[in-house]
């Protein structure tokens, strides 16, 4: 198993740029979720998934879209790029056997200018 | 709502001497789990350890021990003879049961001295 893999590893955007950050699982996970991590803010919820065409916002959701029309992927929009949005953007599965226990993927390091 | 507090920022140690992180926890969930990781300087966000709100009992594992007090909402880490490879990152983190949300603290990054 792959686990959880994020494309790209590193991105640098201009201000009002869109893009798409690519998350994709095999371990047939049902919840898939995106956070951002921030310096001295730990790790924020953007999006989540409990299912293939059931998403729900997160705590820091402004910004950004997400949809799930398979079981495998679950990819972040960012619409129009913000310095707001430099971040490292991180992707997780979980699925009830786990007990809970978030699988994470290497993480996006994104700088926008 | 949720929130995880680790009020320490920063620690440094000498390698050999044992470190605790402290994690203090709010929530109105009756039945939650609470977690560990670790974030080496690689990235990569690394689970340690998982603790239902079921079940107190402290446990050792290796050079990891964990202390849990639901009475004063507290999820203290410890690193017993630290080693320069346990230099990182470490989140504590909440869910409730059957929740898939986590609450992540800010953070406590230990540095380990050789």
């Amino acid at each position: 198993n792959a686990g959880v893999t994020q494309t790209p590893k590193f991105q640098v955007l201009k201000t009002g740029q869109s893009m798409t950050l690519q998350c994709a699982q095999d371990m047939n996970h049902e919840y898939m979720s995106w956070y951002r991590q921030d310096p001295g803010m730990g790790l924020r919820l953007i999006h989540y998934s409990v299912g293939a065409g059931i998403t729900d916002q997160g705590e820091v959701p402004n910004g950004y879209n997400v949809s799930r029309s398979t079981t495998e992927d679950f990819p972040l929009r960012l619409l129009s790029a913000a310095p707001s949005q430099t971040s490292v953007y991180f992707c997780a599965s979980t699925k009830r056997t786990t007990l809970n226990e978030q699988f994470f993927g290497p993480g996006t390091r994104l700088t926008v200018l | 709502a949720q929130k995880v507090t680790q009020a320490q920022t920063e620690i440094s140690v000498v390698e050999k001497e044992d470190v605790t992180l402290d994690c203090v926890y709010e929530t109105r969930d009756t039945t939650y789990y609470l977690f560990w990781y670790k974030q080496p300087p690689s990235g990569e966000l690394v689970f340690l350890i998982r603790r239902n709100s079921f079940d107190e009992q402290n446990e050792i594992s290796g050079r990891y021990s964990w202390n849990f007090q639901k009475s004063t909402s507290s999820f203290n880490f410890t690193i017993t003879a630290s080693q320069v490879v346990d230099s990182a990152v470490y989140f504590c983190a909440l869910s409730g049961l059957n929740d898939y949300k986590l609450s992540f603290g800010a953070g406590t990054t230990v540095t380990v001295r050789a």
